[in-house]
């Protein structure tokens, strides 16, 4: 597609429940990144995948959070054990090689509520 | 530690009117700047961005910025504002070295009167 595509585009599930939400990056993009934006706070860094390199994880917030990039393009964050502090917006971004100043762009994100 | 400030949580203004936004950083070396805007229920979308050169930069809608690296500020502005603006608008940095990780303000909340 033409943007960052994430689904779903809204999610709720109940407390204790496991949660996938999807990222399919801007095709070539080698760099992708994970933001939770909980109401009325700025976005918070959760995840960053660059190319083949180990994925930088100093912002996942707890052990229930966990994100895979298959193939170098599509990426999986899930969330196990979902809590009620888990619901938020949750933000995906793409970037060519990075290092260089490139655009990020960012998908519509997965609104997800925990009742 | 580095950091990203925007002072402002909502700003109100009169459509026609001037608009200012502002945005203050605390990094070692001058960073990569970004200016985002968020529509409600809508993703970031790029208004502008810094990288070097001339420190005043245009952006989509009629946007502008200027960086200021003795205040390490990159402020936005737009000289007449239209009741579609009305949005979230959300400062990033970028350190210019290391890992390529944006670092984002808190928003400023733009409100437009008719």
């Amino acid at each position: 597609g033409a943007g960052v595509s994430q689904s779903p585009s809204n999610k709720v599930t109940e407390k204790g429940k496991d949660v996938e939400l999807r990222c399919d990056p801007i095709s070539g993009h080698t760099a992708l990144y994970w933001y939770r934006q909980s109401l009325g706070q700025g976005l918070e860094f959760l995840i960053y995948f660059q190319g083949n390199s180990a994925p930088d994880k100093s912002g996942l917030p707890s052990d229930r959070f966990s994100a895979e990039r298959t193939g170098g393009s599509v990426s999986t964050l899930t969330i196990q054990r979902t809590q009620q502090e888990d619901s938020a917006v949750y933000l995906c971004a793409s970037s060519l090689e990075t290092g260089s100043g490139n655009t990020i762009y960012f998908g519509e994100g997965s609104w997800l509520t925990v009742v | 530690a580095q950091s990203v400030t925007q002072p402002d949580i909502h700003i109100t203004v009169s459509e026609g009117a001037s608009l200012e936004l502002r945005c203050n950083y605390s990094y070692g070396a001058t960073p990569y700047l970004f200016w985002y805007v968020q529509s409600p229920g809508q993703g970031l979308q790029l208004l502008l961005k810094y990288f070097s050169g001339d420190t005043l930069v245009q952006g989509i809608k009629g946007f502008e910025a200027e960086f200021k690296r003795s205040q390490s500020s990159f402020n936005l502005r737009k000289p007449s504002v239209h009741w579609s603006d009305a949005a979230e608008y959300f400062c990033a940095v970028v350190p210019s070295g290391g890992s390529y990780i944006p670092t984002f303000g808190r928003g400023t909340s733009l409100i437009v009167h008719p």
